[in-house]
């Protein structure tokens, strides 16, 4: 059975940073692109990151890039996302998600709440 | 980026009847590797998103057949042959051919 896992949310300030992981089992996971999605409270689905199978190919949202940097570790199967500089329109639940053929696989989300 | 556009935003439907959603892309949805990247997810309240529909047209493993989806290049259609009760959520459409990739705003099925 597949199984994303997420961790690390949580509440943080303005400017400051949180690192999200992904426990991924029941695949193979370093044969698999991997994204996260993020929704705020009450609002839909906003694309943030993906990440090729080996590390090498990223891509961000505009309203990410520089802030945020997604990254993987096959060896422990478990996706990352390093959020710096955070800010009150970063709150929202984020999303681990498998890609094949765009997102299948979706984990439970963990809350990041930025806020003095 | 490209604007994925749905219709209609909110969808009274009854127990037992047809519901359509329309999600409208602003370029070809069409890939260089000849594929159309369009998914449709169904997010329950309370729940992650789940996918339906794939490449426009594929149903997903354990996705019951009363869900299909159609249409090409820039015009798709999630279609449910008979709404159930457990049908209730918000869905959205998905384009995976273009850098960013972006949702459609969701459209919510409730039951009148």
């Amino acid at each position: 059975e597949v199984q994303l896992v997420e961790s690390g949310g949580g509440l943080v300030q303005p400017g400051g940073s949180l690192r999200l992981s992904c426990a991924a089992s029941g695949f193979t996971f370093n044969i698999y692109w991997m994204l996260w999605v993020r929704q705020a409270p009450g609002k839909g689905l906003v694309w943030v990151s993906h990440i090729d199978t080996d590390g090498k190919i990223t891509s961000y949202a505009d309203s990410v890039r520089g802030r945020f940097t997604i990254s993987r570790d096959n060896a422990k199967n478990t996706l990352y996302l390093q959020m710096d500089s955070l800010r009150a329109e970063d709150t929202a639940v984020y999303y681990c998600v498998r890609d094949s053929w765009g997102p299948d696989y979706w984990g439970q989300g963990t809350l990041v709440t930025v806020s003095p | 980026d490209v604007v994925m556009t749905q219709s209609p935003l909110s969808l009274p439907v009854t127990l037992g009847q047809p519901a359509s959603i329309s999600c409208r892309s602003s370029q070809s949805l069409v890939d260089s590797d000849g594929n159309t990247y369009l998914s449709w997810f169904q997010q329950r309240p309370g729940q992650s998103p789940r996918r339906l529909i794939y490449r426009v047209s594929n149903r997903d493993s354990g996705v019951p057949d009363r869900f299909s989806g159609s249409g090409s290049g820039t015009d798709f259609t999630l279609k449910i042959s008979r709404v159930e009760a457990e049908d209730v959520g918000v869905y959205y459409c998905m384009q995976g051919t273009h850098w960013p990739r972006t949702f459609g705003q969701g459209t919510k099925v409730e039951i009148k």
